[in-house]
């Protein structure tokens, strides 16, 4: 099974912030990474399906950039909002395997 | 627009008791996945199905069985409830493997909350 870490654990930054956090994963057989939005109440949401080293992905004001050599992602947020507090996980899988899921980082922007 | 629907949402069960948690999703998903959430831990894979009539065990399956008769459906049975399948179930679906770009994301059901007493 791999181990999928997340850090850091949780975050508190100020509205207009900006923040990062990463997904660290083993490197060796690397096949795809996902990360997701997760808003209390509510059900996870995909942000991104990355695959290739060096990919760099956007939406709106969060990116995300991955490195399957050196085995990390790292998700940014540009200008930090309220309602993007939520908690951010990752997910990765080797060929032929399924996902494993990290813990999760917990964002909280504060007004 | 309902996408992957869960239920019951909560249960309360006691210690031996049975029970079968429904899933259906109606966006033609091949693949279904059941996941629990334990604080501090991730979403950890319990079983999942490639395909109508198939399931196949994930990271932890001991105290649960599944069903995927219908393709938009996919159930999850325990049938002695205990205390250590306290936990928040969700269940995912998606149109194609995993890593595909555009089209393996998972797509989550609200959550199930099971309390086992």
């Amino acid at each position: 099974i791999l181990n999928v870490e997340q850090s850091p654990q949780s975050l508190h930054v100020q509205e207009g912030d900006s923040t990062n956090f990463t997904c660290s994963f083993p490197s060796s057989n690397f096949y795809a990474l996902h990360w997701y939005r997760w808003e209390t109440a509510k059900s996870p949401e995909a942000l991104f399906v990355m695959t290739l080293n060096g990919d760099e992905k956007k939406k709106g004001r969060i990116s995300a950039t991955l490195n399957t050599k050196e085995g990390y992602s790292y998700l940014y947020i540009k200008g930090s909002q309220p309602e993007d507090s939520a908690t951010y996980l990752c997910a990765s899988a080797n060929y032929g395997q399924n996902f494993v899921f990290g813990p999760g980082t917990r964002l909280s922007v504060l007004p | 627009n309902a996408g992957v629907t869960q239920t019951p949402k909560f249960r309360v069960l006691k210690t031996g008791q049975s029970m079968t948690l429904l899933c259906a999703q109606d966006m033609n998903h091949e693949y279904m996945y059941w996941y629990r959430q334990d604080p501090g831990m991730g979403l950890r894979l319990i079983h999942y199905s490639v395909g109508e009539g198939t399931t196949a065990k994930g990271e932890v399956p001991d105290g649960y069985n599944v069903s995927r008769l219908k393709k938009q459906n996919f159930l999850l049975g325990l049938e002695s409830a205990a205390p250590s399948q306290t936990s928040v179930y969700f269940c995912a679906s998606s149109y194609s493997w995993q890593g595909a770009l555009n089209t393996g994301e998972l797509f989550f059901g609200e959550g199930s909350r099971l309390t086992v007493l």
